[in-house]
């Protein structure tokens, strides 16, 4: 079955450190991979999408993620967290089989402290 | 350049009454996805439409349809409202079918 695992419900981080977000995908063939960032009571926004080519990808507001076949993995990386990222990160696939759609992760949760 | 945009932003029901939604794509785009996502959750699928025929439908009760108009713009229906039908339903277009998609703000609907 499809499925797109998001481990870490919450990570708190300090102003300046760096970030990781995991995922980890379930999904017989080559995916669609995306990450989008939503702020409280607003819609999704998207950070970076990996369709095929070269496994590290440079998204928006400096993140970049990287594909990791063999791991099923397409972790979010930054070097240098501000307040401002503090929202919900969502990393999701597009399932291309049969109906195109997005498979989205249980989100995680970033705090950044000052 | 518009993005996506949906109306209205927020709405309240009663348990038992049908709700419309609507969204307007990005110009130029001919796909429109319907996704509901409940609070604490991620997005789940309801619907794809591609140049105005119904690609794909989700795990969702019939209580649920929806249309796409000439100039692409799309309605959600959903009938019957249940209390576990509150979500923020998020609209998203794209170029293609199979392509990266962009996201409106969403509409909260809240049912009581």
């Amino acid at each position: 079955a499809q499925s797109v695992t998001q481990p870490d419900i919450h990570i708190t981080v300090s102003e300046g450190a760096s970030l990781e977000l995991r995922c980890n995908y379930s999904y017989g063939a080559t995916p669609y991979l995306f990450w989008y960032v939503q702020s409280p009571g607003q819609g999704l926004q998207l950070l970076l999408k990996y369709f095929s080519g070269d496994t590290l990808v440079q998204g928006i507001k400096g993140f970049e993620a990287e594909f990791k076949r063999s791991q099923s993995s397409f972790n979010l990386r930054k070097p240098s967290v501000h307040w401002s990222d503090a929202a919900e990160y969502f990393c999701a696939v597009g399932a291309t089989s049969g109906t195109y759609k997005y498979i989205f992760g249980t989100g995680t949760r970033l705090k950044v402290l000052a | 350049d518009a993005g996506v945009t949906q109306s209205p932003t927020h709405l309240i029901k009663t348990r038992g009454q049908q709700v419309t939604l609507r969204c307007s794509p990005i110009s130029g785009h001919k796909s429109v996805s319907w996704y509901q996502q409940v609070l604490g959750q991620g997005p789940q699928f309801i619907f794809q439409y591609y140049e105005k025929e119904e690609r794909g439908r989700g795990n969702f009760p019939d209580r649920f349809s929806a249309r796409q108009f000439p100039n692409y713009s799309s309605e959600l229906n959903v009938n019957a409202l249940l209390l576990g039908d509150s979500a923020l339903y998020l609209c998203a277009s794209s170029l293609l079918v199979d392509y990266g998609y962009t996201f409106g703000s969403g509409t909260r609907l809240t049912v009581v």
